[in-house]
């Protein structure tokens, strides 16, 4: 079984460039959910998408957005970054319509961005 | 708006003693709850999940409990090990079993 992976590990851009990250599902999950964590806080939910949809988005601005690939692999972008994007972006995999999964969501090990 | 809160925030103790992780939660409207441990700048392992319909989970050393009346929920770890600091993030799924809403985290510290 093949876990959750993200790419790149690490990042560094300039403020007002933008960015992609990129993450690979768990085999056999089809929902990916995104994830910023700032330093010394928790991760706060950014989107989530399941079957190409999103599928629920939490408090983050239009410039953050995302796709889901028919094999359930996912992008995040970010437009115009800001010094405050920088941050650990982590992805979660799960699956949605399973009663004996009840949705656990597996991380990858993240992606480390830099905005100067 | 659903909160999540950890206490303590930091924490130290030495080789073989057990410990208790707090966490509460303002809406005890949840789909599940989450217990993970983080290292230092990596991504987040998951330990136990709890159904909202379930008072406890057990694996290993580990156990967590969930009072859903009360908004609470506890991660016992049993003879601590150096190997075990970390930090430690409980994490409520909303109702509608997409969101995880996560505490800040307690950072464990097991000294030799």
């Amino acid at each position: 079984e093949t876990g959750v992976t993200q790419s790149p590990t690490h990042l560094i851009k300039t403020r007002g460039q933008q960015v992609t990250l990129r993450c690979s599902s768990q085999s056999g999950h089809n929902t990916v959910s995104w994830y910023q964590q700032a330093l010394g806080q928790g991760p706060q939910f950014i989107f989530q998408y399941y079957r190409e949809e999103e599928n629920g988005r939490g408090n983050f601005p239009p410039r953050f957005s995302g796709l889901q690939f028919p094999n359930y692999s996912s992008e995040l972008n970010v437009n115009a970054l800001e010094l405050d994007d920088s941050a650990l972006y982590l992805c979660a995999s799960s699956l949605a319509g399973s009663r004996a999964s009840y949705n656990e969501q597996f991380f990858g090990p993240g992606t480390r961005l830099t905005v100067l | 708006k659903q909160e999540v809160t950890q206490i303590p925030a930091a924490l130290s103790v030495p080789e073989g003693e057990n410990l208790v992780l707090n966490c509460s939660f303002t809406d005890s409207a949840i789909y599940n709850l989450q217990w993970f441990r983080q290292d230092p700048g990596k991504g987040l392992t998951s330990l136990l999940l709890i159904q909202s319909s379930q008072r406890e989970q057990t694996s290993g050393r580990l156990n967590a409990s969930l009072d859903k009346s009360s908004g609470r929920s506890t991660l016992y770890i049993a003879a601590s090990q150096p190997g075990d600091s970390a930090t430690y993030l409980c994490a409520v799924t909303n109702q509608a079993g997409t969101a995880l809403i996560f505490g800040k985290g307690t950072t464990l510290s097991v000294s030799s």
